[in-house]
């Protein structure tokens, strides 16, 4: 039973237009989330977080928003770059903290030139 | 800063013999741990929590007898797999949160293990 899911295997977009990955989730007791960015054999990176306090957490280009009434994330990353195109993957904690990590199955992002 | 490593990057092995894969925190210590496993086009499945100074804390399903895992100081812990077989070849990734701050894992870069 997956508890964090991202339908879209795949996402194209434009370089300078807005990349919106979705994320929903499953357990009421997630509390924290995290987007990380992954490329081939390597590990991934993180980008940003949310705590389930808030509903919006921006970071540059990088914006989170939390709808915890739908159970449902989202990284925007306005513009977007052909260096953002890899494999992005949401995470949760139901532990307030980057602790006990459930992952989504992941979105690649190609963004086009 | 922040930066976790893993040694080796990547290991081919034969059917019944043990590989072991380290991970270290290179900048900072870390009480915790986590070993992971991605399959090809997967998500990462989170196979064990590994605590300084004791026993690692398996998720269900994942073969604690299999998969050894010793976390013997702050900035390392090392993951065992006994016996390997075919089926055992994977992606495995750590990563590791730095003592007080818990808002983030940091995660090395992985290792391939690929069991002929």
């Amino acid at each position: 039973d997956q508890q964090v899911k991202q339908n879209s295997p795949s996402l194209s977009v434009q370089e300078g237009r807005i990349s919106i990955l979705n994320c929903d989730y499953t357990n009421s007791m997630f509390d924290y989330f995290l987007w990380y960015k992954k490329y081939p054999a390597e590990g991934p990176t993180f980008l940003i977080s949310i705590s389930s306090i808030k509903d919006k957490n921006e970071d540059g280009r990088f914006t989170v928003f939390l709808n915890k009434s739908a159970k449902h994330l989202s990284l925007h990353i306005v513009p977007s770059q052909p260096g953002d195109s890899a494999v992005y993957f949401c995470a949760a904690s139901a532990y307030g903290s980057a602790r006990q990590l459930t992952f989504g199955s992941g979105t690649q992002l190609t963004v086009l030139p | 800063g922040a930066v976790v490593s893993q040694h080796p990057s990547w290991v081919i092995c034969k059917s019944g013999t043990s590989v072991k894969i380290e991970c270290r925190s290179l900048d900072f210590q870390a009480t915790t741990m986590f070993w992971y496993r991605q399959f090809p086009k997967q998500s990462l499945m989170l196979m064990a929590t590994s605590n300084e100074g004791s026993k690692a804390t398996y998720e269900q399903g994942v073969e604690k007898d299999k998969f050894l895992i010793n976390h013997a100081s702050l900035t390392l812990s090392t993951l065992t797999v006994t016996s390997a077989h075919p089926e055992d070849s994977s992606f495995y990734i750590c990563s590791a949160i730095p003592i007080s701050i818990d808002y983030e894992q940091y995660f090395g870069p992985g290792t391939r293990l690929t069991v002929t």
